[in-house]
């Protein structure tokens, strides 16, 4: 079973703060790693697909970098806006033996005014 | 564009009955994948149909099955159900597939209660 953990779990955060959430995963067989953005009582939302060593994505004033020699990525929002108010995942896909696809668990953002 | 749309949206089921659900994806999309997501396991990958052929598959029990159409439409169906079954269940649909570098679209997914 593949751990994907992120963290924190949750996190409140004033208007105009800027954040940052950990997504962390086993480096092996590494062949992408997706963000999703779910706000409450809407469908989950593709925010950037990584694939390699390095590679840095941003959309507005959400950026991702990812590390797959140490096997983690961040998630940076900078002036957090409540509209930024969501559960973030991330979700894993390996190779070897047949793609797999692994979800971590999220980080809930709450963004106070 | 149209967006995944999924039927029925909320369900009441009992144990031991049978459900089937219904995923319509974006026009072109040929891929159309399953999740569930529950609070103590997070969002679970099911399977994943490609051009009516089930392509990847998730550590789920063969009670969950689905089948895919030439339309690309897709139904997943669970038998004989359990108290356990109860989750929200997402489709998304890509024209290349769940397990790649593809970006996925969500439908707006099935609320299933199991009594």
């Amino acid at each position: 079973i593949l751990n994907v953990e992120q963290s924190p779990q949750s996190l409140h955060v004033q208007e105009g703060d800027s954040t940052n959430f950990t997504c962390s995963f086993p480096s092996s067989n590494f062949y992408a790693l997706h963000w999703y953005r779910w706000e409450t009582a809407k469908s989950p939302e593709a925010l950037f697909v990584m694939t390699l060593n390095g590679d840095e994505k941003k959309k507005g004033r959400i950026s991702a970098t990812l590390n797959t020699k140490e096997g983690y990525s961040y998630l940076y929002i900078k002036g957090s806006q409540p509209e930024d108010s969501a559960t973030y995942l991330c979700a894993l896909l390996i190779t070897g033996g047949g793609n797999k696809l692994t979800f971590g668990t999220g980080t809930q953002l709450k963004v106070e005014l | 564009k149209a967006g995944v749309t999924q039927t029925p949206r909320y369900l009441i089921k009992t144990r031991g009955q049978q459900v089937t659900l219904s995923c319509s994806p974006i026009s072109g999309h040929r891929s159309v994948s399953w999740y569930q997501q529950t609070p103590g396991q997070g969002l679970q990958f099911l399977f994943e149909y490609f051009s009516e052929t089930q392509r990847n598959k998730g550590n789920f029990p063969g009670r969950f099955s689905g089948r895919q159409f030439s339309n690309s439409r897709s139904e997943m169906n669970v038998s004989t159900l359990e108290l356990g079954d109860s989750a929200l269940y997402l489709c998304a649909s890509s024209r290349d597939g769940a397990l790649s570098t593809d970006t996925q679209y969500f439908g707006p997914g099935t609320r299933l209660t199991v009594l």
